[in-house]
């Protein structure tokens, strides 16, 4: 079945620092990737809609400077938080796939201290 | 508005006992339906999905869910349940295009 790769699985930064996240679709090509957010005991929330070869789409609230996406080839995404700061501690989970079947990455866990 | 309501955050089961866990939506448009699965630290995975046809739909680890129009449900149901399904269970609507909306979450507890 779709596998999605996520990496890393787990990253401690510090403030003011950068973190990339990857996604990578392992054996299928993907030209949209989702990115999402998960407060702890909380739901999911979409952040923003990967397009391979384009900007990507963001939700309302999210801070796209912010939150950098590229989706430079059609097996890879990445989120790179900028200037990060201990409120974006967070569990980010890509996911990718053919429409209504999509597959969803391990998640990363990031700690900004 | 569409959105998608699992009301009960946290449901206590016995071990070997039925569990069912709630998801009602609200939506003017044909909605595609899916429960998914976290287990701590992890990832989601699919447990099942409605797109259309029948409207009890069958999925992984056991698991079944029946999709009600009038009712504006989709209830995830257990006939026994086992301690490793304790987890967080998401339910999730797609209103027809390619993003998918959460719900809050259930956390389901085993009890020996």
């Amino acid at each position: 079945g779709a596998v999605v790769s996520q990496h890393p699985s787990w990253v401690i930064c510090k403030s003011g620092t950068s973190v990339k996240i990857e996604c990578r679709s392992l054996d299928f090509q993907a030209t949209t990737m989702f990115w999402y957010r998960q407060f702890p005991k909380q739901s999911l929330m979409l952040m923003a809609t990967s397009n391979e070869g384009s900007k990507a789409t963001y939700e309302q609230g999210v801070e796209k400077d912010k939150f950098l996406i590229n989706h430079a080839s059609l097996t890879l995404s990445t989120l790179t938080v900028t200037s990060a700061h201990p409120e974006d501690s967070s569990f980010y989970i890509c996911s990718a796939g053919q429409t209504l079947s999509y597959t969803f990455g391990s998640g990363t866990r990031l700690t900004v201290v | 508005a569409q959105s998608v309501t699992q009301l009960d955050s946290q449901v206590p089961v016995f071990e070997e006992a039925p569990v069912e866990l709630r998801c009602n939506y609200s939506s003017s448009v044909s909605v595609y339906l899916f429960w998914y699965v976290q287990y701590p630290n992890q990832g989601l995975q699919l447990l099942l999905k409605y797109l259309s046809g029948s409207t009890l739909v069958k999925g992984i680890n056991g698991f079944e869910a029946e999709f009600n129009k009038s009712q504006t449900s989709f209830h995830l149901r257990k006939p026994s349940v086992h301690i490793s399904d304790t987890a967080e269970y998401f339910c999730a609507v797609s209103f027809g295009d390619d993003k998918i909306i959460f719900g809050k979450g259930t956390r389901l507890h085993i009890l020996p």
